[in-house]
């Protein structure tokens, strides 16, 4: 079965520094990747997604994240981050009925100046 | 340009009431998906329906939980005498296409926040 493991719940940076959410998953199948944001009292945004192809995706708002097959890793990167990246972040895999999506438990960023 | 749209945002039900959670998808998009946040805890998948059928339920609660897209009007999801452990906050998502098949992006609704008085 799979299973997604966000293996930070909070993470505080100061402004401009760089940031890495890191992410494992488990899959006996092909594995679609996904990482959404989720600001204060909202639904979730798609940052990025990894379905095939080249292992490092580049996404909106400056995120990036790269797909490490022999890690089970998906880990997201952003090199300056500001005030307003400060949100929730989820890690999500496609189960294996290709009917849903199963998250990690996320994790807060929180950037301060 | 009309997301997901959900109704109502808050929602406050005294225990054995029932709750109705409304979702609108992206105009278009056929697959409907629903996930429950309970407080720190990732979303938990629920239920996926196509229009007028329900395709994968295996994360709903067997008893008090119900879901339907009819061929008109809103997906619903349905709490049937609800308990304090039934409050969170609701999505739905929808999208174009099968996430698992094509890899489609689930586009989500800002949630219903339901609390059980």
């Amino acid at each position: 079965a799979q299973s997604v493991t966000q293996l930070d719940s909070q993470v505080p940076v100061f402004e401009e520094a760089p940031v890495e959410l890191r992410c494992n998953y488990s899959s006996s199948v092909s594995v679609y990747l996904f990482w959404y944001v989720q600001y204060p009292n909202q639904g979730l945004q798609l940052l990025l997604k990894y379905l095939s192809g080249s292992t490092l995706v580049k996404g909106i708002n400056g995120f990036e994240a790269e797909f490490n097959k022999s890690q089970t890793s998906f880990h997201l990167r952003k090199p300056s981050v500001h005030i307003s990246d400060t949100a929730e972040y989820f890690c999500a895999v496609v189960n294996q009925a290709g009917t849903a999506l199963i998250f990690g438990k996320g994790t807060t960023l929180s950037v301060s100046s | 340009n009309a997301g997901v749209m959900q109704n109502p945002r808050h929602l406050v039900r005294r225990r054995g009431q029932e709750a109705r959670l409304r979702c609108s998808p992206v105009k278009g998009h056929s697959h409907v998906y629903w996930y429950r946040q309970l407080p720190e805890e990732g979303l938990k998948f629920m239920v996926y329906l196509q229009k007028e059928n329900i395709i994968d339920e295996s994360g709903m609660p067997k008893e008090r939980f119900s879901a339907e897209f009819p061929k008109e009007g809103p997906s619903i999801l349905r709490i049937q005498q609800v308990v304090r452990g039934d409050s969170a906050a609701y999505f739905c998502a929808s999208s174009p296409g099968l996430a698992g098949a094509d890899g489609d992006e689930q586009f989500f609704g800002p949630g219903t926040r339901l609390t059980v008085l």
